[in-house]
């Protein structure tokens, strides 16, 4: 398995501002995934962020509001920008198995942001 | 879009009852994952399915996938209160690298 930590857990933000959270893997990774899971509801799926490229947006969801960096093989960030009350949602990072458990999808504890 | 439904939405059972979801997807598949989510934190995997499996089984878990109907269902035997949580179904359509979740069911279990 893939233990996925995540920064940080939770957070309080006002209208208009930045939140940068940062998700670390404990193994080098090609992907990385993003994914939304607004009140109440499931999981949505943000983008894609492979090492060394530009993250590719699922429909919906744009780079300049949700910049993504991926440094590295084992790290990458999620900006939510210019936030809004309808962006309060968690936000989870995950990414695949490797070996015996390759096609399986780990998730980190995700972080639940609130925006006032 | 999502890929999958699941239902019910909601399930409430007695401690010891037998839980079944079921979910339903719109393309072919590479695999299936079953997750547990409880409170709002993160995901648990569960159980994964390949589309060439017909029934998996993992404790009190089974996971059966007909893939000629593109539903698959998860039944979680005797159940109890700590198996209280929302269950997504997640598949990986053929051609992609990407797991698209399920709408959920969330199940509460009484002591």
């Amino acid at each position: 398995s893939a233990v996925i930590s995540q920064k940080p857990s939770r957070d309080i933000c006002q209208r208009g501002t930045s939140l940068t959270i940062q998700c670390q893997v404990d193994s080098q990774v090609t992907m990385m995934f993003w994914y939304r899971q607004q009140p109440g509801q499931s999981l949505t799926l943000i983008a894609t962020a492979n090492q060394g490229s530009e993250a590719t947006y699922e429909s919906g969801f744009v780079i300049d509001k949700f910049p993504i960096s991926r440094p590295n093989l084992t790290f990458s960030t999620l900006t939510v920008s210019n936030m809004s009350p309808e962006d309060s949602s968690i936000y989870l990072c995950s990414v695949w198995g490797q070996g015996k458990a390759k096609n399986i999808q780990y998730f980190g504890a995700g972080t639940r942001l609130s925006v006032l | 879009s999502q890929q999958g439904e699941e239902d019910p939405q909601a399930l409430s059972i007695q401690e010891g009852e037998n839980a079944t979801m079921n979910c339903s997807y719109k393309t072919s598949i590479n695999n299936l994952q079953w997750y547990r989510q409880n409170s709002g934190r993160g995901l648990v995997h569960l159980i994964l399915i390949r589309s060439n499996e017909r029934e998996k089984h993992s404790g009190r878990l089974r996971v059966t996938l007909d893939t000629s109907k593109k539903s698959s269902s998860l039944l979680i035997t005797a159940s109890r209160a700590a198996d209280t949580a929302s269950y997504f179904c997640a598949t990986d359509a053929k051609g992609t690298y990407k797991y698209i979740f399920g709408t959920g069911t969330r199940l509460k279990v009484l002591a």
